[in-house]
């Protein structure tokens, strides 16, 4: 079955370090998704990516980039982890006219 | 993934119950509409979806009802079970890719 996978499921880092999570889909979906969840502020936007080689910077991209080379990858870097970072990170993907399907999530805690 | 937490609104019911849970959006511009479902650890999962030209949709136990006028999204779910015990997102967008979601309603349901 298709799925969507994300890497690691947990990480701890420290202020500063640089720290790149992995989105994974099978699904073969041109777009691709990355948002933050916190507390009172549900799923916000953090980059997106219509295709390989487009990115597009969401409601709260500030800290953070991402990559599109192939299809199925769609990698979120932190340059430089701050404590405001500290969040729960999904991936998503669809296609047009087909509705999101998330990841599990990866819970980031910057030390 | 973890739900947004201690800060939703709760909406708690018993086992066979019908429940009913409600969203409001701001964008009179959106033109599509879904409900997600997000269970402890999980990641939102898709449940239904309506586009602006409708003002109901039914699934397998599902209903969700559109109000343009007020800019009023319910999510109704018939006969509701242990496992309907989630946090319930709504999202709504101008076409299918830039989702816009609340920050959610928590479902508690007793046996």
């Amino acid at each position: 079955d298709a799925e969507i996978t994300q890497s690691p499921r947990h990480k701890i880092t420290e202020t500063g370090r640089q720290v790149t999570l992995a989105c994974h889909q099978t699904w073969n979906h041109n777009n691709m998704f990355w948002y933050r969840q916190d507390l009172g502020h549900g799923l916000r936007l953090i980059h997106y990516s219509y295709g390989v080689h487009d990115t597009n910077k969401g409601e709260v991209s500030d800290g953070y980039s991402v990559s599109r080379s192939n299809t199925e990858d769609l990698p979120l870097t932190l340059e430089s982890a701050a404590s405001s970072q500290t969040s729960v990170y999904f991936c998503a993907s669809n296609s047009l006219n087909s509705p999101l399907h998330f990841g599990n999530g990866t819970r980031l805690t910057v030390t | 993934g973890e739900s947004v937490g201690l800060h939703l609104p709760t909406l708690s019911v018993q086992e066979g119950d019908n429940s009913i849970i409600n969203c409001a959006y701001s964008n009179s511009a959106s033109d599509y509409f879904i409900w997600y479902k997000q269970e402890s650890g999980k990641g939102p999962q898709f449940i239904i979806d309506i586009r602006s030209n409708m003002d109901k949709r039914q699934g397998q136990r599902v209903t969700v009802l559109l109000n343009k006028t007020v800019k009023h999204l319910s999510l109704q779910i018939a006969a509701t079970q242990p496992g309907d015990s989630a946090v319930y997102f709504c999202a709504d967008a101008r076409g299918f890719q830039k989702l816009v979601f609340g920050t959610g309603t928590r479902l508690l349901v007793s046996p």
